[in-house]
């Protein structure tokens, strides 16, 4: 099992144009989220899906957008991207256990500098 | 806004010493956990501790929850240069989301 998987590993925008950052996961996960990493910062929550074909807002969702077409992807859109959108992104993956509890299993990161 | 805060925001040790991290936090909260991150990498999950538990252990790592004073700790025995890494804890309110303190840098020398 490859786990949660993120593509690419590394982009360099300028201020304006778009891109889409794809997360993928083979662990039949029904929770799936987006976190942005600043340095000195901890993770922060983007957007998030409970499940196939919904989308929540996270903490800091302005500039973003989410698609959750499929159960194994969730994809992170910046429809025009911004210098302050430069950050390391990191999607996860997570289901409720028995005792309706979740973990989250984390992709390696996506390095985005907006110039 | 951050729901956790770590202290210290690093630490510096020798291998085979205990390493010590507090996160404390403002809301109540269902559960606490703890994730390590390599330089570089993502994060993983290293244990979780419910509200209504006191102390829990896996393996080398002992996490304590004081929910009346908001705060939690993470001891690590006997470390290890690869414990090197930034250390997380995370807690859930119940929506099944996690939010991130700012982290410990451990530094373990050799």
């Amino acid at each position: 099992n490859a786990g949660v998987t993120q593509t690419p590993k590394f982009r360099v925008l300028k201020t304006g144009q778009s891109m889409t950052l794809l997360c993928a996961q083979d662990m039949n996960h029904e929770y799936m989220y987006w976190y942005r990493q600043d340095p000195g910062m901890g993770l922060r929550l983007i957007h998030y899906s409970v499940g196939e074909g919904t989308t929540a807002k996270g903490e800091v969702p302005d500039g973003y957008n989410v698609s959750r077409l499929k159960k194994q992807n969730f994809l992170l859109g910046l429809e025009s991207a911004a210098p302050s959108q430069t950050s390391v992104y990191f999607c996860a993956s997570s289901y409720r256990n028995l005792r309706g509890l979740h973990e989250q299993y984390f992709g390696p990161g996506t390095r985005l500098t907006v110039t | 806004s951050q729901q956790g805060e770590e202290d210290p925001q690093a630490l510096s040790i020798q291998e085979g010493e205990n390493a010590t991290m507090n996160c404390s936090y403002k809301t109540s909260i269902n559960n606490l956990q703890w994730y390590r991150q390599n330089s570089g990498r993502g994060l993983v999950h290293l244990i979780l501790i419910r509200s209504n538990e006191r102390e829990k252990h896996s393996g080398r790592l002992r996490v304590t929850l004081d929910t009346s004073k908001k705060s939690s700790s993470l001891l690590i025995t006997a470390s290890r240069a690869a414990d090197t890494a930034s250390y997380f804890c995370a807690t859930e309110r119940g929506y099944s989301t996690l939010t991130f303190g700012k982290g410990t840098m451990l530094l373990v020398s050799p």
